[in-house]
């Protein structure tokens, strides 16, 4: 059974620019969630979506946005990059979303390789 | 202000150790997570819990829920256990917060 999908791997960036990464989940999980991670902040909750739309949403600013299609496939996009903005940006698959309570492994997350982006 | 704590913040130890990594939280959970993370950045969920023990393997995760604790063991360590291990929790607010990682090396 494939895994979870990112595109790109890697990218590169000018400050100003935008970006747009793509998740393709496991077949079947309708909850993608993503993650910003970065030596200085660590992981970092973006947000969540299940079933197109989305469930809850990270302190990040208004120039990280994001979308589910109906084939759960989500993208993220970030507007006006900032050096700042440099990081792994990891997607996670599951069937029911990470937060919910019962311990069914319905929620276990499946972690995509990440998009790993440099803002110069 | 921190959601999650863990520690030790790094942990090396000889091939075939008992080890030991704690996770403490302030929020109300739904469910907390140990996830693996090794160099280059490929993260793997090792257990998802919302009350008492699982094990895997050599793995086992605990959670105390009145304590607001979890922890990690790793019995008879090995040096392809070396890997950052985290500690997530959502909460009952559907928010997902992180540890800083623990940072595991074992020596042959």
């Amino acid at each position: 059974k494939a895994g979870v999908t990112q595109t790109p791997r890697y990218l590169i960036k000018t400050r100003g620019q935008q970006v747009t990464l793509s998740c393709s989940p496991i077949s079947g999980h309708r909850s993608v969630s993503w993650y910003q991670q970065t030596p200085g902040q660590g992981l970092q909750f973006l947000f969540e979506y299940f079933s197109e739309t989305q469930r809850n949403k990270g302190n990040f600013p208004g120039r990280f946005s994001g979308r589910q299609f109906s084939n759960s496939r989500s993208e993220m996009n970030v507007s006006t990059l900032e050096l700042g903005d440099s990081a792994l940006y990891l997607c996670a698959s599951s069937r029911q979303p990470p937060g919910t309570g019962r311990s069914t492994g319905a929620n276990v997350l499946t972690f995509g390789a990440g998009s790993r982006l440099t803002v110069l | 202000k921190n959601e999650v704590e863990q520690s030790p913040q790094n942990l090396t130890a000889q091939e075939g150790e008992f080890i030991t990594i704690n996770c403490s939280y302030s929020v109300g959970i739904s469910a907390l997570h140990w996830l693996q993370q090794h160099p280059g950045g490929g993260i793997v969920s090792l257990f998802m819990l919302s009350s008492g023990k699982k094990k895997h393997g050599r793995l086992i995760a605990t959670i105390n829920i009145q304590e607001k604790h979890s922890s990690l063991h790793i019995t008879a360590s090995h040096p392809r256990d070396s890997a950052v291990y985290i500690c997530a929790v959502g909460d009952t607010g559907n928010q997902f917060y992180f540890g800083t990682g623990t940072s595991l090396t074992v020596i042959p």
